[in-house]
């Protein structure tokens, strides 16, 4: 099956720094998200992008399909931003929408 | 408009014991799925459910059991839970096509003695 392979595995921040999370993936896909699950464990769709750039607010991503990567950029961490990142990619010739969960990464900010 | 909604959010069995979890949604999707997550890993998919009466195998379903009577509705049953079930239960609901966002119960916290 796909790989995917979340960097870090873990970061600390202070709060006000920039960030970069990585997803690389092993096949091609036509679905990617990014996910933000909470301290509470609650799992938040950020967003939405096999491929392109996308932004809301302190937030954006990028996807690289033909190279099999995507980027979140997260600028002026706020502590609330703490939790658990993940990625999740549906191959391009699969149906039923299945996705396929990265390992995460786990953002820790600092006041 | 609720979304999804996972009963119960906690739960306790012993060893042998059976139980069903619920997962209900209102936005007519017609996709359905159940997700575990284990500590510090992502989530793994055991079943999924591409309409009304409709059940499928994810990547890790042995020992457990769906059904999905009703397109709002999508039951995870283990029959006999073992401790190595210790985990958090996630329900998903989609339009089923890959290029769709999938949207996500609160999830079920299940410990199995």
């Amino acid at each position: 099956g796909i790989q995917v392979e979340q960097s870090p595995p873990d970061l600390i921040l202070q709060e006000g720094a920039n960030s970069t999370l990585r997803c690389n993936f092993s096949d091609s896909v036509n679905n990617l998200q990014w996910f933000h699950q909470n301290p509470w464990g609650q799992l938040i769709n950020l967003f939405y992008i096999p491929s392109g750039t996308k932004q809301n607010g302190r937030l954006s991503a990028t996807t690289v399909a033909t190279e099999r990567y995507s980027l979140l950029y997260i600028s002026s961490s706020q502590t609330t931003d703490s939790g658990v990142y993940f990625c999740a990619v549906g191959l391009l010739y699969t149906n039923a929408g299945k996705s396929t969960f990265g390992d995460g990464t786990t953002l820790t900010v600092k006041p | 408009n609720a979304g999804v909604t996972q009963t119960p959010k906690f739960r306790v069995l012993k060893t042998g014991q059976s139980m069903t979890l619920l997962c209900a949604q209102d936005m007519n999707h017609e996709y359905m799925y159940w997700y575990r997550q284990d500590p510090g890993m992502g989530l793994r998919l055991i079943h999924y459910s591409v309409g009304e009466g409709t059940t499928a195998k994810g990547e890790v379903p042995d020992g457990y059991n769906v059904s999905r009577l009703k397109k709002q509705n999508f039951l995870l049953g283990l029959e006999s839970a073992a401790p190595s079930q210790t985990s958090v239960y996630f329900c998903a609901s989609g339009r089923g096509t890959a290029q769709e966002t999938q949207y996500f119960g609160p999830g079920t916290r299940l410990l199995v003695l």
